[in-house]
């Protein structure tokens, strides 16, 4: 599968407990984006990077949330000290900046997180 | 502020039926619109995009920039089309897709 993937698929984790989830974008992607996504709402932007940068935060990215892309490939999202509102599907996307499908966004099956 | 509406949470059609899942959008300049499928147990994919006029499985999509809407129709519903559909929009500077609450489109036989 040359698709985005992610892991773990899914995480239990108990309240005020560190989560981390990984991102394996296309790997000819520079661009990689993540996204919240709660029951009945469509996905909710987080942040995104461009190549290692990461270019923009939304305000729903909590001091408890850090991502990184250190090389420009894979990145990772960490959740410090979880709360249960934090209980929700992590998704994440990635683009490329040329060809046909210039900026198009492919999407990643997606981390179930839930905080006990 | 940028804000996409999709008014309906379910929308339930006969197969053979026309569909018209309906979407309406907030942005003050030239937004790009999208329509993402996700079908039962896949991934969010990209259905179609406005600028490329086309299209997709029988869907189509027209930019109404009068009536701020982006409304997805299909004259001809079949039961495989059976899947959650979300609006999403991306503004002229910006990189991050807004999305709405999503339709879920049932066709039954």
């Amino acid at each position: 599968d040359t698709g985005v993937s992610q892991n773990p698929r899914h995480k239990i984790t108990k309240r005020g407990q560190n989560v981390t989830f990984r991102c394996d974008p296309i790997s000819e992607h520079n661009r990689l984006y993540w996204y919240r996504q709660t029951l009945g709402q469509g996905p909710e932007f987080l942040t995104y990077f461009q190549n290692e940068a990461q270019l923009e935060k939304s305000r729903l990215l909590s001091d408890r949330f850090s991502a990184e892309r250190p090389k420009g490939s894979f990145s990772t999202l960490e959740i410090q000290r979880t709360e249960q509102g934090d209980s929700a599907m992590y998704l994440c996307a990635s683009s490329s900046m040329s060809g046909t499908d210039f900026y198009e966004q492919y999407f990643g099956p997606g981390t179930r997180l839930t905080v006990t | 502020a940028q804000r996409v509406t999709q008014p309906e949470k379910l929308l339930s059609v006969f197969k053979g039926a026309p569909v018209e899942l309906k979407c309406n959008y907030s942005y003050s300049g030239s937004p790009e619109l999208f329509w993402y499928v996700q079908y039962s147990r896949q991934r969010l994919q990209l259905l179609l995009r406005h600028i490329s006029r086309e299209s997709i499985k029988g869907f189509t999509a027209d930019l109404n920039k009068g009536e701020t809407s982006f409304h997805l129709k299909k004259p001809f519903a079949q039961e495989e089309d059976s899947a959650m559909y979300y609006c999403a929009l991306r503004g002229e500077y910006g990189n991050k897709l807004v999305f709405g609450a999503g339709t879920i489109l049932r066709v039954k036989s």
